[in-house]
């Protein structure tokens, strides 16, 4: 089975540095994807990982270990539009969907 | 980037009706593409994979001949909700994946259904 654990909701202050963290237990691991998904709309990709280590895209870091089963997803000099859920989901292996964690919503302050 | 559509954004409808949302990636050939239900405040659940030219394949607990899946072509994939009831009331949501080189899921912008 598939066991993908995220916090519910996260606070931080606009410019700050936040760290999302995801724990996952999965049969097969074929990758692992960090999408953005403001409320009523639907998911934006943000990042891809399927070795360790970390993936830098401007502003938005990702990490993996796939030993720990962990995964964070770190976001730099936070700006109020990235108030948002950040879903977690994994790939098992063997196939090409993607299960999801259940989200953890951001709310950056001023 | 890939894009991929839905239609209707939005749609009401009286229980009992049956409901056809379309998913089409615009820019890109789709060997398959995903549904997804999510309810308020929650996560996406995956329904259905499908392939195009092949049957879709339902996660468990999916009821496949409430939720018909065809995938006609490689830009175009349908859910029809059968018998729409109060409680299918959800925010549907289709992905494309491009092909064996594209790892990404491009999500279309979704399908709000409401069933009275």
């Amino acid at each position: 089975g598939q066991n993908i654990d995220q916090p519910t909701e996260m606070t931080a202050t606009e410019g700050a540095i936040v760290q999302i963290n995801c724990t996952y237990q999965t049969s097969g691991f074929n990758g692992l994807f960090w999408y953005q998904q403001h409320a009523g709309e639907a998911p934006t990709f943000l990042s891809y990982n399927v070795l360790d280590g970390l993936e830098e895209k401007g502003r938005f870091s990702s990490f993996l270990s796939r030993s720990k089963g962990y995964s964070y997803l770190l976001l730099k000099e936070l700006q109020m539009k990235d108030s948002a859920s950040y879903l977690c989901a994994v790939r098992p292996q063997g196939s090409y969907k993607l299960i999801f964690g259940s989200g953890t919503r951001l709310l950056v302050r001023p | 980037g890939a894009v991929v559509s839905q239609h209707p954004s939005w749609v009401i409808c009286k229980s009992g009706t049956s409901v056809k949302i379309e998913c089409r990636s615009l820019d890109f050939q789709a060997t398959t593409m995903f549904w997804y239900r999510q309810f308020p405040k929650q996560s996406l659940m995956l329904m259905a994979t499908s392939n195009e030219g092949s049957k879709a394949t339902y996660e468990q607990g999916v009821e496949k001949d409430k939720f018909l899946i065809n995938h006609a072509s490689l830009t175009l994939s349908t859910l029809t909700v059968t018998s729409a009831h109060p409680e299918d009331s959800s925010f549907y949501i289709c992905s494309a994946r491009a092909g064996t080189t594209q790892e990404t899921q491009y999500f279309g912008p979704g399908t709000r259904l409401l069933v009275l």
